[in-house]
């Protein structure tokens, strides 16, 4: 079985500091990995994806994350947060052998404060 | 391409009245998959196609449910007997398959069941 953990459902930075959102997998094999941002009654946009391609995968609106199979973890960051960057943030996870659909975590809402 | 299309935006219903939602997904893509969000939470999987075959049903799609794509393009999501446990954002989302991890979401329908 596969699942995602998201430690922290509420992360609060400070606008221009380091956004870190964590997520850690489990997965018998090594899975695919995604990011994606929720704004308020809207759908889902992908951030970003790690597809056993390079471990350091850069995404839209300046977030990159990196793919770290001894620690099981795939944290997003942003070096400075901006305004914009306030909305929910999924970490998700599937491979072929289940399907191709999605696993998701239960979110992160990060508030960014002026 | 227009993105993955869905309406209703929005439904508000009675308990116990039947509701139908649709999904058009983007064209050239012949996966398309349902889930369900409720407050606070990740997106849970619901079912998903591939063409007009209905693939995989999660044990979350009761007997009230039910989904499907004709003619392997637009899918519609039918919950009967609606109870106020249903009320959630239901995402719909389409990629191509097998293998490519190009998942798109629509922006989602929210039904409210008072």
């Amino acid at each position: 079985a596969q699942s995602v953990t998201q430690l922290g459902s509420h992360v609060s930075v400070s606008e221009g500091a380091l956004v870190l959102l964590r997520c850690n997998y489990s997965s018998s094999v090594p899975p695919y990995l995604f990011w994606y941002v929720q704004y308020p009654n809207q759908g889902l946009q992908l951030l970003l994806k790690y597809t056993s391609a390079a471990t350091l995968v850069k995404g839209i609106n300046g977030f990159e994350a990196e793919f770290k199979k001894s620690e099981t973890s795939f944290h997003l960051t942003k070096p400075s947060a901006h305004m914009s960057d306030a909305a929910e943030y999924f970490c998700a996870v599937t491979r072929s052998e289940y399907g191709n659909k999605l696993v998701f975590g239960a979110g992160t809402i990060l508030r960014v404060k002026s | 391409d227009t993105g993955v299309s869905q309406n209703p935006r929005h439904k508000i219903t009675k308990r116990g009245q039947n509701v139908t939602f649709r999904c058009d997904p983007i064209s050239e893509h012949n996966r398309l998959y349902w889930y369900r969000q409720t407050l606070g939470q990740g997106p849970e999987f619901l079912t998903y196609f591939q063409n007009e075959a209905q693939l995989e049903k999660s044990r979350l799609l009761s007997d009230r449910f039910s989904a499907e794509r004709p003619k392997g393009s637009f899918s519609t999501l039918e919950i009967q007997r609606t109870e106020q446990g249903d009320s959630a954002m239901y995402l719909c989302a389409s990629s191509l398959a097998p293998g490519n991890y190009g998942y798109t979401f629509g922006s989602g329908t929210r039904l409210t069941v008072v």
